[in-house]
């Protein structure tokens, strides 16, 4: 059974730093990975999904990292800001999963000004 | 388009009531996902369909939960009766296949 685990489950940083938020996974018959960003009280948004094949996706700046055979990926924000603040969710599609997602827990960060 | 839409955003009932919430799919989405999300575990996957066929329910933790989607642009999930442990925040995600879209959520509170 797919396991997914992030660390730290949370983060506290001053606003300009550089960050990295990191998903590991048991199983690495994925399909797919996909990052994802939830405020407090709100529905999940999606951030990145990369595909098995794969190695990294960027979005302004975000980027994620995928090292399938290690059973990793990261999150990398750069220059993070106040409104970065958020819970940060990575999801895996096994490859034998049908088109269900595993969650991990997720990583509390916060950005100070 | 406006994304996945779900009603109602709250929801307070007491325990033995029936409950029922709602889902609207992105327009050509073929795969909608209901998931509970609790501080204790986390966001589970309850069900999920596919172009309206309910394809894998090994979620759902009991008999008192059902769901239908009856057409490609509506879905509802139902608990009867209720319970305090059912208490959640309840997340439906549509997809076109890869990438997941969610819902604002539906905060159920079960007195």
């Amino acid at each position: 059974k797919q396991e997914v685990t992030q660390i730290p489950a949370a983060l506290s940083v001053p606003e300009g730093e550089n960050l990295v938020l990191n998903c590991s996974f048991t199983d690495s018959a994925i399909y797919n990975l996909q990052w994802f960003r939830q405020d407090p009280g709100k529905g999940l948004t999606s951030l990145l999904l990369i595909q098995s094949s794969q190695r990294e996706q960027t979005s302004g700046r975000l980027n994620a990292s995928l090292d399938k055979s290690s059973g990793r990926s990261t999150l990398y924000i750069a220059a993070s800001q106040p409104g970065d603040s958020a819970t940060y969710l990575c999801a895996v599609r096994g490859n034998n999963a049908g088109n269900m997602l595993t969650f991990g827990g997720g990583t509390r960060l916060m950005v100070k000004p | 388009d406006a994304g996945v839409i779900q009603s109602p955003r709250h929801e307070v009932t007491e325990m033995g009531q029936e409950v029922t919430l709602r889902c609207k799919p992105i327009s050509g989405h073929d795969y909608l996902f209901w998931y509970r999300q609790t501080m204790m575990r986390g966001l589970e996957l309850l069900i999920y369909f596919n172009n309206n066929v309910p394809i894998d329910d090994s979620g759902m933790p009991e008999d008192r939960f059902s769901a239908k989607m009856p057409n490609a642009s509506f879905s509802t999930l139902k608990i009867q009766p209720s319970e305090p442990r059912d208490s959640a925040v309840y997340f439906c995600a549509s997809s076109p296949f890869d990438e997941q879209f969610f819902g604002p959520g539906t905060r159920l509170t079960v007195l």
